[in-house]
C-alpha cells in the first residue's frame, strides 16, 4: 500500500505570494493533520481536518488555511508568505481524528521562500 | 498549554552500545500519551514507541523501551545495540485531551561505526 504522499517535493517562492501544498492519505485514512516544521525545531501542529471538517488549529496566522476533499486527500494554502514561512511542511494521515496517534507522516514539502 | 523538552540537542554512541534520550513534559492532565518519532536524515517521520499515561509498564519495541516516570513528568528512551541506522532526529511528543500533538525540538542521535 502507498503511503501518504505530498506534493511538491521542493518549492521556492516569492514574499508576497501564495502556494498550496497537497497531501494524499494513506487509502483508508479519513484525518489529515498538518505540521510545519522549521530548520532545528520540532514540527507545529497546524491543521487536523477529519471527514472534510477542521477538528483542530494550531496558534498560525488566518493567512493559512487548509481543506479535506471527499476523497480525504487535503490541501494547505499559505497566502502573502513572508520569509518566516520557509520551512519543511508535514503532513499526516490516521484512521480518525480521536485516534491521532497513530499517524503515519508523508515525506514533507520543503518550501523556500525568497 | 502543554510543553515538551529535550534537553539534549546532540547525542552520539558507539555501534552496538545503549543510548538514552530524555524528555520531560509539563501538563495538567492525568490522561495522556508520550511518543518518540525518528526522523532519518530523508525525512520520513515515523513512529518508533508509545506509551499510555495510565499504564505503569514501560513501553518496549525490541531494542527501543522507555522509562517512563509519571510524577516526575519524565520520557526517556533508550536504545540498546545501537545500529548504524539508528542514526536520525529524535522527537518526543506528547497528546492530551485535544488531541493535538505537541513536539520537542528533537535530539540529534549519530551512531559511530
Amino acid at each position: 500500500d502507498a503511503g501518504v504522499t505530498q506534493s511538491p517535493t521542493h518549492l521556492i517562492k516569492t514574499r508576497g505570494q501564495h502556494v498550496t501544498l497537497r497531501c494524499s492519505p494513506i487509502s483508508g485514512h479519513k484525518s489529515v493533520s498538518w505540521y510545519q516544521q522549521v530548520l532545528g525545531q520540532g514540527p507545529q501542529f497546524i491543521f487536523q481536518y477529519y471527514e472534510k471538517e477542521e477538528r483542530g488549529r494550531g496558534n498560525f496566522p488566518d493567512r493559512f488555511s487548509a481543506r479535506q476533499f471527499p476523497n480525504y486527500s487535503s490541501e494547505l494554502n499559505v497566502n502573502a508568505l513572508l520569509l518566516g514561512d520557509s520551512a519543511l511542511y508535514l503532513c499526516a494521515s490516521s484512521w480518525d481524528w480521536g485516534d491521532s496517534y497513530e499517524q503515519y507522516f508523508g515525506p514533507g514539502t520543503r518550501l523556500t521562500v525568497t | 498549554a502543554q510543553t515538551v523538552t529535550q534537553s539534549q540537542p546532540e547525542m552520539s554512541v558507539q555501534e552496538a552500545e545503549t543510548v538514552t534520550l530524555s524528555c520531560t513534559y509539563d501538563t495538567s492532565e492525568n490522561n495522556y500519551y508520550l511518543f518518540w518519532y525518528k526522523q532519518p536524515p530523508s525525512r520520513q517521520m515515523i513512529l518508533v514507541i508509545r506509551q499510555e499515561a495510565y499504564k505503569q509498564q514501560n513501553a518496549t519495541e525490541n531494542r527501543f523501551s522507555v522509562n517512563f516516570q509519571k510524577a516526575a513528568k519524565s520520557f526517556s528512551l533508550k536504545i540498546s545495540d545501537s545500529q548504524l541506522g539508528d542514526t536520525a532526529m529524535y522527537f518526543c511528543a506528547f497528546i492530551g485531551g485535544s488531541y493535538i500533538p505537541t513536539f520537542g525540538r528533537g535530539t540529534s542521535l549519530i551512531v559511530h561505526p
